[in-house]
């Protein structure tokens, strides 16, 4: 249980397009879905906390006009990046917190590898 | 804010017993929770401890001191598929968010 299924696994594009990326909770309700950024040999570094029905709180250092985030139902979360650069490349993961019966944790995505060229 | 630090690399063989340290400073403290995490695949669940003392989930097994701000993780019979990175990770003040820690690479020999 507390799945959390993210799309796509892998996208390439060029510089200047924007690209989408979905995290869908297949089994639960997810009020709340982190965004994190991982690049490769460090740590995951959260981006933004995304809450149903309301604005998303950026992280510090984090521009939220390049990175726009959609909470629009309790199952969906989605990430867009804006007018990607080659920088922007990287591992995206999203999270959500669930809790069932006396089980509570975050569970994660599988991860978008981003490569802007 | 919330730091929390861990060793970069760690070397051991197969068979072997690895720990892997994190300390911590956080404005408030909910627990410490530890992930594993393949190359290009998402992290998993490991372990969590609320409060000081061992948890232990078979081979697994984690440790956490309060008092020191300061927790690990303890591998046993080690096997070539334990190679990857590790990260411990606790929760903000009001469980808004979960923060990571700096991770800790584990290579396992033959």
């Amino acid at each position: 249980g507390a799945v959390v299924s993210q799309h796509p696994s892998r996208v390439i594009c060029k510089s200047g397009t924007s690209v989408k990326i979905e995290c869908r909770s297949l089994d639960f309700q997810a009020t709340t879905m982190f965004w994190y950024r991982q690049f490769p040999k460090q740590s995951l570094m959260l981006m933004a906390t995304s809450n149903e029905g309301s604005k998303a709180t950026y992280e510090q250092g984090v521009e939220k006009d390049k990175f726009l985030i959609n909470h629009a139902s309790l199952t969906l979360s989605t990430l867009t990046v804006a007018s990607a650069h080659p920088e922007d490349s990287s591992f995206y993961i999203c999270s959500a917190e669930f809790s069932r019966g006396s089980n509570y944790g975050y569970t994660f995505g599988s991860g978008t590898r981003l490569t802007v060229v | 804010g919330q730091s929390l630090e861990q060793p970069s690399e760690v070397t051991a063989v197969e068979g072997a017993i690895v720990q892997i340290n994190c300390t911590y400073q956080t404005s408030g403290f909910y627990g410490l929770s530890w992930y594993q995490q393949h190359d290009g695949g998402a992290p998993t669940f490991l372990s969590y401890n609320g409060l000081d003392g061992l948890e232990e989930t078979g081979r697994f097994s984690s440790f956490l001191s309060r008092s020191d701000s300061y927790g690990y993780l303890l591998l046993q019979e080690l096997q070539m598929k334990d190679s990857a990175s590790y990260f411990c990770a606790a929760p903000n003040t009001g469980f808004q968010k979960l923060v990571f820690g700096t991770g800790t690479r584990l290579l396992v020999s033959p």
